[in-house]
């Protein structure tokens, strides 16, 4: 079955701690998405990327980065530097053309 | 900046009613609009994609319309079920040449809840 997983489900992260998320996909989509998710609220974007090493910073980029190494994967690191981390991420992928995004289950992470 | 609102928050309604969510948007130079279905802690589910020349579209008991020039979109569910009980959000693909990144601006949603 074709589609984006998303893992660990659950996660949690110490201060001062750095945690990775990841995402794959085996749609063969060119471009990949982040969006955080706060209760009760709609998704913000992160970052993005339409093409393989390269990414671009979407509205709410600060304490977060990304790299796109290969096609199928877009991991998202949590930086120290983000300071309200809590939060439900989804990562998301398209094709090049006019098409809707496909999301995956999403993780939680928590403040231990 | 664009900005998108779902009113009301929250719905709910008795199972067999058609019912109505509402999407506004401040800019009108979209591409696209998309209604979506998130189910409590997993993803979004695409409903329906209406491009910004067009009016409406049909998915089943779905119904999206889209009117560009007062911001507006509405999603109609006909005949509603428990299982359509989920969070609907609306999304519009911002506008302009350079926005080659399909970037999407969401709506805070509508939790609907459709009682047996």
């Amino acid at each position: 079955d074709g589609g984006i997983t998303q893992s660990p489900k659950y996660l949690f992260r110490k201060e001062g701690q750095n945690v990775t998320l990841s995402c794959e996909q085996n749609l063969n989509h060119d471009a990949m998405y982040w969006y955080r998710q706060d209760p009760g609220q709609g998704l913000r974007l992160i970052y993005y990327s339409q093409i393989v090493n390269d990414f671009q910073k979407g509205d709410i980029a600060e304490g977060y980065s990304v790299s796109r190494e290969k096609k199928e994967s877009f991991p998202l690191t949590v930086t120290s530097a983000q300071k309200n981390p809590t939060a439900f991420y989804l990562c998301a992928s398209t094709p090049k053309s006019n098409q809707p995004q496909h999301f995956g289950d999403g993780t939680r992470l928590s403040i231990l | 900046k664009q900005e998108v609102t779902q009113i009301p928050a929250a719905l709910s309604v008795p199972e067999g009613e058609n019912l109505v969510l509402n999407c506004s948007f401040t800019d009108s130079a979209i591409y696209n609009l998309q209604w979506f279905r998130q189910d409590p802690g997993k993803g979004l589910t695409s409903l329906l994609l209406i491009q910004s020349s067009q009016r409406e579209q049909t998915s089943g008991r779905l119904n999206a319309s889209l009117d560009k020039s007062s911001g507006r979109s509405t999603l109609y569910i006909a005949a509603s079920q428990p299982g359509d009980s989920a969070t609907y959000l609306c999304a519009v693909r911002r506008g302009g040449l350079r926005n080659a990144g399909n970037m999407l601006t969401f709506g805070g949603g509508t939790r609907l809840m459709v009682k047996p």
